[in-house]
């Protein structure tokens, strides 16, 4: 499919356990984010990446860990979920040669629970 | 320490008036911003933007303007329809940078 996608889009795990969430993008983009959106915090930046290899903390990156090994894939993992990563996930990407600058292309989201 | 603050988490509107919604940056150094766009169980979707050598955009029923000495942006939507019922994002970015910073979002509500 073109465009920006995020799997799984539900997802129910236990505290302690690692999680994944996948994002992938058909633009090439350079620029991939991710995000987290909870009550009365708006969407914060947990993970940037400017290009594959190169990647860097946002606002909130404590208990996430990423890779870029692809321009088109940007992987999120929780490596031991607590229940304050209960949230709804976002990946977007943007192309710095885009006409808006920091113009954001949003997937569709990822809805975790960890109980 | 919240740097771009939406600070009316909701707002009614009748059909055909004009909704405004506001935004306030304390970041300095920020100097381009964008209004977002989301409806339930998707991605926020860019609406509009701004840089902070201009004081109004327009696009379509879409203005936003910029009020640097005060810090405050808004997004005026006229007229308002029920298909604009949504959550809007303000965010800004610096010197360039490609990454955003968000505001906490203000719930729309359109009413026929």
């Amino acid at each position: 499919d073109a465009g920006i996608t995020q799997s799984p889009r539900y997802k129910i795990t236990e505290t302690g356990r690692q999680v994944t969430l996948m994002c992938h993008q058909t633009w090439s983009h350079s620029y991939m984010f991710w995000y987290r959106q909870d009550l009365g915090h708006g969407l914060r930046l947990i993970y940037y990446s400017a290009a594959a290899d190169i990647t860097d903390k946002g606002e909130v990156p404590d208990g996430y860990v990423v890779s870029r090994s692809k321009t088109e894939n940007f992987p999120l993992t929780l490596e031991s979920a607590t229940r304050s990563q209960t949230s709804v996930y976002f990946c977007a990407s943007s192309d710095p040669r885009g006409q808006s600058r920091g113009e954001q292309y949003f997937g569709p989201g990822t809805r975790l629970t960890v109980t | 320490d919240q740097q771009v603050k939406q600070n009316s988490p909701s707002l009614s509107v009748q059909e055909g008036r004009i909704s405004i919604l506001n935004c306030d940056y304390t970041n300095s150094m920020f100097d381009y911003f964008l209004w977002y766009k989301k409806y339930p169980a998707e991605g926020p979707t860019f609406l509009i933007s701004i840089s902070s050598i201009k004081d109004k955009n327009e696009d379509g029923r879409f203005t936003v303007f910029l009020n640097k000495s005060a810090k405050h942006l808004s997004l005026h939507i006229v007229p308002s329809q029920p298909g604009d019922s949504a959550v809007y994002f303000c965010a800004a970015s610096d010197q360039g940078a490609q990454k955003l910073v968000f505001g906490q979002g203000t719930r729309l509500t359109i009413n026929p």
